[in-house]
């Protein structure tokens, strides 16, 4: 059975710092990974997905890499800001249903 | 525009009471979810629906129904025997297999009195 991790539950980074999430998923025969963004008492805002072929994608000052054959997926946000804080959720896909296995997020804090 | 919503935003229920969260979209996915959120976890899956008139249990389907007569709608009825249903409930949707696509409701927050 798929389980997906992540390490740190909680970070708390002064404004400006580059940071580094990490998402790890025991069964590396995935179909996808996608990052996802919630702010408190909302749902679920999608931020990059990659497919089982990529190895990374960007957009903006958000870049997450994927790496099967270790497990491992990472979502790196440069020179943070206040606005990124909330909490970030890993997914993975296993199969083409669409069905998402979710990680316990990682809340982040960015202090101006 | 196109979106998913959720309706209420807020729900109490009294004990022994069977209450049913509303999930609309107008994005022409064929696939819709549910999943339930607890304090500091992750989220998981109860039900899932492919297609009209089919619909998958997830992970903790237990105390939980659903139906999908129409492709914008997937309803979600927590029954009695749902023992604490306490939680955030988050609705999805996505076409199967696209590189794109997957969208979350506002989700409900549902509270036991």
């Amino acid at each position: 059975k798929q389980e997906v991790t992540q390490i740190p539950a909680a970070l708390s980074v002064p404004e400006g710092e580059n940071l580094v999430l990490n998402c790890s998923f025991t069964d590396s025969a995935i179909y996808n990974l996608q990052w996802f963004r919630q702010d408190p008492g909302k749902g679920l805002t999608s931020l990059l997905l990659i497919q089982s072929s990529q190895r990374e994608q960007t957009s903006g000052r958000l870049n997450a890499s994927l790496d099967k054959s270790s497990g491992r997926s990472t979502l790196y946000i440069a020179a943070s800001q206040p606005g990124d804080s909330a909490t970030y959720l890993c997914a993975v896909g296993s199969g083409n249903t669409g069905k998402l296995i979710f990680g316990q997020g990682t809340t982040l804090q960015v202090k101006p | 525009d196109g979106g998913i919503t959720q309706s209420p935003k807020y729900l109490f229920r009294k004990e022994g009471q069977n209450v049913t969260l509303s999930c609309e979209q107008n994005l022409n996915h064929d696939a819709m979810y549910w999943y339930r959120q607890d304090p500091g976890q992750g989220l998981r899956l109860i039900y899932y629906s492919q297609i009209v008139n089919d619909f998958q249990k997830g992970d903790i389907a237990e105390g939980y129904s659903v139906s999908r007569e129409k492709k914008e709608s997937f309803p979600l009825t927590v029954t009695s025997a749902q023992k604490n249903p306490t939680a955030f409930y988050l609705c999805a949707s996505s076409i199967p297999g696209a590189a794109q696509g997957f969208r979350f409701g506002q989700g409900t927050r549902l509270t036991v009195v």
